[in-house]
């Protein structure tokens, strides 16, 4: 089946830096890509859906010049956590549609990020 | 819009027995339905999906659901669980001509106790 993968798993920063999180396609292309955000014990929340060569479509509330997302080829999305703070803290989760019109999507095994 | 609702934040179980974490969504037009698991500290996995045909869709790990489309439902049983078993379960909703955005339920913890 279709592999996405997401670097680093684990990133623990100091308030005040910037952090960028990978997430790729193994073996298949993806045009659209969407980045989730996940606090302890609760659901996934949609934070934006990344688009290869145009720009990303942010859900409301999400502070776009704080979550940058770049989408640069057809494997990989960017998602830039910049000036982190504490409350940046939590596991962030890529997925990516597979091929065709049957929407199965397949997620990244998570990065957890830890702001001191 | 679309929304999804899990009745049951926490279901536990003791192990060999059955379980049914129940899923309920709303939408205005046909859906596509999904049950993912996660495990602490990963990503989603598939487990099932729902797209058209037979309303009994068979997963991974003996876990089965059925649509009832007058219901609204979605529930995911499984007639016997193994403590392996034991994580978030989330059921998760596309609604057809929508951009691929899945709008998840707020999740089922599943405990199987020995």
């Amino acid at each position: 089946g279709a592999v996405v993968s997401q670097h680093p798993s684990r990133v623990i920063c100091k308030s005040g830096t910037s952090v960028k999180i990978e997430c790729r396609s193994l073996d298949f292309q993806a045009t659209t890509m969407f980045w989730y955000r996940q606090f302890p014990k609760q659901s996934l929340m949609l934070m934006a859906t990344s688009n290869e060569g145009s720009k990303a479509t942010y859900e409301q509330g999400v502070e776009k010049d704080k979550f940058l997302i770049n989408h640069a080829s057809l494997t990989l999305s960017t998602l830039t956590v910049t000036s982190a703070h504490p409350e940046d803290s939590s596991f962030y989760i890529c997925s990516a549609p597979g091929q065709g019109l049957r929407e199965t999507q397949y997620f990244g095994p998570g990065t957890r990020l830890l702001v001191l | 819009a679309q929304s999804v609702t899990q009745l049951d934040s926490q279901v536990p179980v003791f192990e060999e027995a059955p379980v049914e974490l129940r899923c309920n969504y709303s939408s205005s037009v046909s859906v596509y339905l999904f049950w993912y698991v996660q495990y602490p500290n990963q990503g989603l996995q598939l487990l099932l999906k729902y797209l058209s045909g037979s309303t009994l869709v068979k997963g991974i790990n003996g876990f089965e659901a059925e649509f009832n489309k007058s219901q609204t439902s979605f529930h995911l049983r499984k007639p016997s669980v193994h403590i392996s078993d034991t994580a978030e379960y989330f059921c998760a909703v596309i609604s057809s001509g929508s951009a691929r955005q899945l709008t998840f339920g707020s999740g089922t913890q599943l405990t199987v106790l020995p």
